[in-house]
């Protein structure tokens, strides 16, 4: 039982280039998320997804893209990478909504990317 | 809207009380608490629904109050182990995402 792996879990990409981040949970949880960390910001919401098929918007989602084709992995993709998206991000994934007494998110160990 | 947290950061040493608080412009249904040590991923705490209850977990408890849209985290007897950035998450309704705030650095020394 791995939990939420992310892979890979460092880059370096430069302006303009393209890349995609992988998430995968063994949980099989409904919920998953996508933040990034940056000092001072806390976790921001990127994406996140309430069901295989289905994303949605969440706080800063401007220049990335996500899907959600399988219920186990979460992909999160930069079309063209920009110096502002250097940051630290997390996947996360939770068996039920923030409502549910129960909502517990389980976070990956995170990608540091940086955007030369 | 991110929740504030204060303080920004705190310093104890061992054995003694903290508290860590986090409140919103909006009216709140639950509040969420994580810890995150340097270096590691966010790691569950609690999680608090509407209703103004407490909850206690080892020496680390919190409470909500709705009426302010206000939640509380206490950590008592404080260990070194407790060390990290504490964020809360706050949602507007049961269905609602959970915005984290900028997170509290609290460092406990010998």
């Amino acid at each position: 039982n791995a939990g939420v792996t992310q892979t890979p879990k460092f880059r370096v990409l430069k302006t303009g280039q393209s890349m995609t981040l992988l998430c995968a949970q063994d949980m099989n949880h409904e919920y998953m998320y996508w933040y990034r960390q940056d000092p001072g910001m806390g976790l921001r919401l990127i994406h996140y997804s309430v069901g295989e098929g289905t994303t949605a918007k969440g706080e800063v989602p401007d220049g990335y893209n996500v899907s959600r084709l399988k219920k186990q992995n979460f992909l999160l993709g930069l079309e063209s990478a920009a110096p502002s998206q250097t940051s630290v991000y997390f996947c996360a994934s939770s068996y039920v909504g923030s409502g549910d007494p129960y909502n517990e998110q389980f976070f990956g160990p995170g990608t540091r990317l940086t955007v030369l | 809207q991110q929740p504030v947290q204060s303080p920004q950061a705190v310093i104890l040493r061992e054995g003694e009380d903290a508290v860590i608080n986090c409140s919103s412009s909006k009216a709140l249904y639950s509040v969420h608490w994580y810890r995150q040590k340097h270096g590691e991923a966010p790691v569950f705490l609690m999680i608090l629904l509407k209703g103004g209850e407490q909850k206690g977990h080892d020496k680390i408890s919190a409470s909500f109050n709705e009426k302010k849209q206000q939640s509380s985290l206490y950590l008592t007897a404080s260990q070194l182990s407790y060390s990290g950035t504490y964020f809360c998450g706050t949602a507007k309704t049961s269905y609602d995402k959970v915005i984290f705030g900028p997170g509290t650095s609290l460092s406990v020394i010998p």
